[in-house]
């Protein structure tokens, strides 16, 4: 099975702090994503890598940042956290090409409050 | 761009009643959908997917879905639904032309079961 693991589930930062979300896939994907989940809003896509070293700026890109060293990790930077920025963060991996034939895998999700 | 619209924010349905979850989508070509869900704080699960062919798709947990082009339309539906049922459901649209390799989600539908 395809596993992506988000290191941390809850999180608890202060306005200001720089906060690192790290994920990892086991599947050898080449895409992997970042979305942020806030009710009634649904999934909006922050950033996303279809390669390591390659990334894209997705719908709401504005106070982050991501890094992808590695094809299995994909990480998300919040420079200098602020309060709106409290949010649920799902990261996601799928498989390559140019169309999207394949489905999204994602992990369980990392909640991060900032006071 | 690709956009989906789930009109209803919050469905409640008795154990064993038949269920149904709109979702339109706007796109000029056509799409591939899927459907979503997600059990409290946990991530998200494939439900069913529908990419060309037969427009009524079967999927995990004894969903169904059917695409109707001249609707829009991908609504899920399952004819007689369990306490373990209750969720949030998404729907998703993925753009095949547009490179854009991300999906784009609906806000959600929440499904509580009474029993």
């Amino acid at each position: 099975d395809v596993k992506v693991t988000q290191s941390s589930r809850y999180l608890v930062k202060r306005t200001g702090e720089k906060v690192f979300l790290e994920c990892v896939q086991d599947m050898d994907h080449e895409n992997m994503f970042w979305y942020r989940q806030d009710p009634g809003l649904g999934l909006r896509l922050i950033y996303f890598s279809y390669d390591v070293k390659m990334k894209e700026k997705g719908d709401i890109p504005e106070g982050y940042s991501v890094s992808r060293e590695k094809k299995e990790r994909f990480s998300l930077i919040l420079e200098s956290a602020s309060t709106n920025q409290t949010s649920m963060y799902l990261c996601a991996s799928s498989t390559p090409g140019t169309r999207i034939t394949g489905e999204l895998f994602f992990g369980e999700g990392s909640r991060l409050t900032v006071l | 761009a690709q956009s989906v619209t789930q009109p209803d924010i919050h469905i409640t349905v008795s154990e064993g009643a038949s269920l149904e979850l709109r979702c339109n989508y706007s796109y000029g070509a056509t799409p591939y959908l899927f459907w979503y869900v997600q059990s409290p704080g946990q991530g998200l699960q494939l439900l069913l997917k529908y990419f060309s062919g037969d427009t009524l798709v079967q999927g995990i947990k004894g969903f169904e879905a059917e695409f109707k082009r001249s609707q829009s339309s991908f609504n899920l539906r399952k004819p007689s639904v369990h306490w373990s049922d209750a969720a949030e459901y998404f729907c998703a649209v993925g753009a095949v032309d547009t490179g854009r390799r991300a999906l784009t989600f609906g806000s959600g539908t929440r499904l509580q079961v009474q029993p």
